[in-house]
């Protein structure tokens, strides 16, 4: 079946450090990936996304690869800010459906 | 881009009252829209995919006779939490969908966080 796993959180940087936040996934096809970003108390906001192998998805800085031989996603961004502190879930969708890994909350401090 | 649009944003209700979820596509028709439900610090979980003019496909585990799911029009989707009792307190989520190229992108409410006291 079809199925995301992602590092679990909470991860806290620093301003301007470099981020990474792993994602791995199981499908059975050849499913569409994606970010999503949730900020406190609203809904989920698309931040990236990759529909084919080696497509690189990329937004507002972040970015992440369609990784196919290692079925992963992982996201990343050069140098984060407060701003970007929130939850971050991976997730793939499959014949209009969508599985989401358990979110991986960023805390960035000053 | 693709609005959705959830109300109300937070509610609370008495235990043994029920509450009604409404999910609007604002600039969209959707024949079909998802309903999660989000437990603190976990993943999002598909409730049920909502079909217009025909009954809800639940996923397993989920009570249909507790979640109520109409689909009366092509812009609406209804969620009703029957008997609502302080388990149900939860953040609650739907979402539809555009096909892009044969496959699709999810939009998604701003959410309802629904609190049973």
């Amino acid at each position: 079946g079809n199925s995301v796993t992602q590092m679990e959180g909470p991860v806290t940087l620093s301003e301007e450090a470099f981020l990474t936040i792993n994602c791995t996934y199981t499908a059975t096809g050849y499913p569409s990936l994606f970010w999503y970003v949730q900020y406190p108390g609203e809904g989920l906001q698309l931040l990236l996304k990759a529909t084919k192998a080696d497509d690189k998805g990329s937004n507002k800085g972040f970015e992440a690869t369609y990784r196919k031989e290692t079925t992963s996603f992982h996201l990343e961004k050069g140098s984060v800010q407060v701003s970007d502190s929130a939850v971050y879930f991976c997730a793939l969708s499959e014949v209009n459906k969508f599985y989401f890994g358990s979110g991986t909350k960023l805390n960035v401090k000053p | 881009g693709a609005v959705v649009s959830q109300h109300p944003s937070r509610v609370i209700c008495k235990s043994g009252t029920s509450v009604k979820i409404e999910c609007r596509s604002l600039d969209f028709q959707a024949t079909t829209m998802f309903w999660y439900r989000q437990f603190p610090k976990k993943s999002l979980m598909l409730m049920a995919t909502s079909n217009e003019g025909s009954k809800a496909t639940y996923e397993q585990g989920v009570e249909k006779d507790k979640f109520l799911i109409n689909h009366a029009s092509l812009t609406l989707s209804t969620l009703t939490v029957t008997s609502a009792h302080p388990e149900d307190s939860s953040f609650y989520i739907c979402s539809a969908n555009i096909p892009h190229g044969g496959r699709a992108e999810a939009f998604f409410g701003q959410g309802t966080r629904l609190t049973v006291v």
